[in-house]
């Protein structure tokens, strides 16, 4: 069964940095999407993307995030300058377009550890 | 969006069957009613949704209330694989694909062996 992939599952970086974090969604979807979950919190919505650009995007998703499409298989998300609050599991999810393709299919996520 | 509302915790034991409630008071006749999951350390899974009907797949089954009002996430036999946190979102008929999940807290199921 088809299913969306994250790289790395793990990433440590120290404040300040910028990292980038990748998704391979599945392949015959057409809207992504990152969310975040910090430790004990809820499911968060950062941003979603189609036909390359932003749809929407949470107050989170403020100017030191970024998200590309930069192949036909991977969708990133660049955090420019990380805090310490930005530690957090960050999910991918795509789906299909079109009436009644509601479904989102999520990664299994990266751990993001801001040191 | 319609609010949905959901009891923190309900514990099982397994091979019994859990009934997940979600009071929807506020949905809208066109709001589908979708139900999501987390099992520890993974991202958020699809488990079932629907509209009016009680719906059933592979997962589970989803009995909606005639009024819409409230509806059941039924795991018909609970293993040790569904403790999880368990979602009921709403979401707008209409919906272009645009918008994001919400997710409340949701309802952490503990299995016992």
């Amino acid at each position: 069964e088809p299913e969306v992939t994250q790289t790395p599952s793990h990433q440590v970086t120290q404040m300040g940095q910028e990292v980038i974090l990748r998704c391979v969604p599945i392949s015959n979807h057409l809207y992504f999407y990152w969310y975040r979950q910090i430790l004990g919190q809820k499911v968060e919505f950062l941003v979603s993307f189609y036909n390359n650009e932003i749809s929407e995007k949470s107050e989170i998703f403020d100017d030191q995030f970024s998200v590309e499409r930069p192949d036909g298989s991977n969708f990133t998300l660049k955090i420019r300058s990380t805090k310490l609050e930005d530690s957090a599991m960050y999910f991918c999810a795509s789906r299909l377009a079109g009436v009644g393709t509601d479904t989102q299919y999520f990664g299994p996520g990266t751990r993001l550890t801001v040191l | 969006d319609a609010k949905t509302t959901q009891p923190n915790s309900m514990e099982s034991n397994e091979e019994e069957p859990v009934h997940l409630p979600c009071n929807h008071s506020t949905i809208s006749g066109t709001d589908y009613i979708h139900w999501y999951r987390q099992l520890p350390s993974q991202g958020p899974e699809y488990v079932i949704h629907g509209l009016t009907s009680n719906v059933n797949n592979r997962m589970a089954s989803l009995a909606i209330a005639e009024d819409r009002k409230s509806s059941t996430l039924i795991l018909h036999r609970a293993t040790l694989r569904d403790a999880a946190v368990y979602y009921c979102i709403l979401r707008p008929a209409m919906d272009t694909g645009r918008r994001a999940l919400t997710f409340g807290s949701g309802t952490r199921l503990q299995v016992q062996p």
